[in-house]
């Protein structure tokens, strides 16, 4: 079956530093590839997506390619702030329509 | 406009005991899914509606657990029997129609469950 795999954390990083989350994923078919981030005390939200080979998905500053030949997803913000503090998710949705998420990344970002 | 809600926020009970967690769909979203987030297991999928269309339950992880979705609207998951492994944050989400592997799910605030 698909599944998700994604860089554990807790990954802490200072204000500025360069950040990179990694996933890949197993999957048929041609997936759709998702990062959702969980803020403290919030529920889960979008953040970006992409649903073909070789699409960039972008948002706040944070973006993602899909690399179907390397099955990777990896996440990326050149200059990360506090308020990124957050678990990220990738996840993938396939034929069966439901998500497949990886086992998340806690993100700490120090002043 | 409103976004997905989930009753209650926060609910403990005791082992063996059944529960309902009730989620309301964002209005127009056809599509409702239900997943759980626990320390052990993560981010997993429990069940799928869409539509008129028989539902997805190929992520239940036993016959405890059930859900209904009334006039493809509100949806009920109950836990019949609740067990400690129970114990996790239950998420729903909706999407718009078509649910395809393009549409963003729109998730819930989730329902805490502690099984004691």
């Amino acid at each position: 079956g698909d599944s998700v795999t994604q860089m554990e954390g807790p990954v802490t990083l200072s204000e500025e530093a360069f950040l990179t989350i990694n996933c890949t994923y197993t999957a048929t078919g041609y997936p759709s590839l998702f990062w959702y981030v969980q803020y403290p005390g919030e529920g889960l939200q979008l953040l970006l997506k992409a649903t073909k080979a070789d699409d960039k998905g972008s948002n706040k500053g944070f973006e993602a390619t899909y690399r179907k030949e390397t099955t990777s997803f990896h996440l990326e913000k050149g200059s990360v702030q506090v308020s990124d503090s957050a678990v990220y998710f990738c996840a993938l949705s396939n034929a069966g329509n439901m998500l497949t998420f990886g086992g998340g990344t806690r993100l700490m970002v120090k002043p | 406009g409103a976004g997905v809600s989930q009753s209650p926020s926060n609910k403990v009970t005791e082992k063996g005991k059944d529960v309902e967690l009730r989620c309301d769909p964002i209005s127009g979203h056809t599509a409702l899914y239900w997943y759980r987030q626990s320390l052990g297991q993560g981010l997993e999928f429990l069940i799928y509606f869409q539509g008129n269309s028989a539902p997805d339950k190929s992520g239940l992880p036993s016959d405890r657990f059930s859900a209904e979705r009334t006039g493809g609207s509100v949806s009920t998951l109950t836990i019949q029997r609740t067990q400690q492994e129970d114990s996790a944050v239950y998420l729903c989400a909706s999407s718009l129609e078509p649910a395809d592997r393009y549409n963003e799910q729109f998730f819930g605030p989730g329902t805490r469950l502690t099984v004691l």
